[in-house]
């Protein structure tokens, strides 16, 4: 079946740093989605991507489309503390189809 | 708008007891689904509905029934509970026709003892 592989799995890093995480995936992926979720919560949508080579941005967050459309990177400038939990990327092959999520990113900000 | 309501919060069960974990929201949302999230695991899809009357498996459907006779709720079923279903399920939402964007409930913390 479809498989997301994230990495890295957790980072630390000193606020005010940028942070660069990848999801691959064993077969392709007509959009892709990167999601956050803070403590307690359910994870939010930050960026959705349509087309392979798509670089999109929301703020400080920068997400590409990979060419081959089997990978996706997020990119987060500045850092701040509020940045802090996991990051989701996500799958679909088709539009209405089903969404696959991969293992996550935990984001750890130091003071 | 509550958006995706997800009841109860916390839920502690003896193995072999049997439960259902409620969803429902009200935005009139054809799309419904289950996820469950464990340490190290993301967030694995037990079942999904694409509308009233249809419902499919994710990539992890055993030990759960689910069914949705209404487009506002859609309910997870565990009928025989075991330790391996101790987890946080997260009901989300969205509309279809292209719409990807997950509306999430705030997730049931269940523990199977």
């Amino acid at each position: 079946g479809q498989q997301l592989n994230q990495s890295p799995q957790s980072m630390f890093i000193q606020e005010g740093e940028d942070v660069s995480m990848n999801c691959t995936s064993s077969s392709i992926f007509n959009t892709w989605l990167w999601y956050k979720q803070d403590p307690g919560e359910g994870p939010v949508l930050l960026i959705a991507l349509y087309k392979a080579g798509e670089l999109t941005s929301n703020g400080r967050l920068t997400a590409q489309f990979g060419i081959t459309r089997k990978d996706s990177f997020l990119n987060i400038s500045a850092s701040i503390p509020s940045d802090v939990g996991i990051y989701f990327c996500a799958g679909q092959l088709n539009r209405d189809d089903k969404i696959i999520f991969g293992k996550g990113t935990r984001l750890h900000i130091l003071p | 708008n509550a958006g995706v309501t997800q009841t109860p919060k916390f839920q502690v069960l003896k193995t072999g007891q049997s439960m259902t974990l409620q969803c429902a929201q009200d935005m009139n949302h054809e799309y419904m689904s289950w996820y469950r999230q464990d340490p190290g695991m993301g967030l694995r899809l037990i079942h999904y509905s694409v509308g009233a009357g249809i419902t499919d498996q994710g990539e992890v459907p055993n030990g759960y029934n689910v069914s949705r006779s209404t487009t506002e709720d859609f309910p997870l079923r565990l009928l025989s509970a075991a330790p391996s279903q101790t987890s946080v399920y997260f009901c989300a939402s969205r509309l279809t026709g292209g719409n990807e964007k997950l509306f999430f409930g705030s997730g049931t913390q269940l523990s199977v003892l």
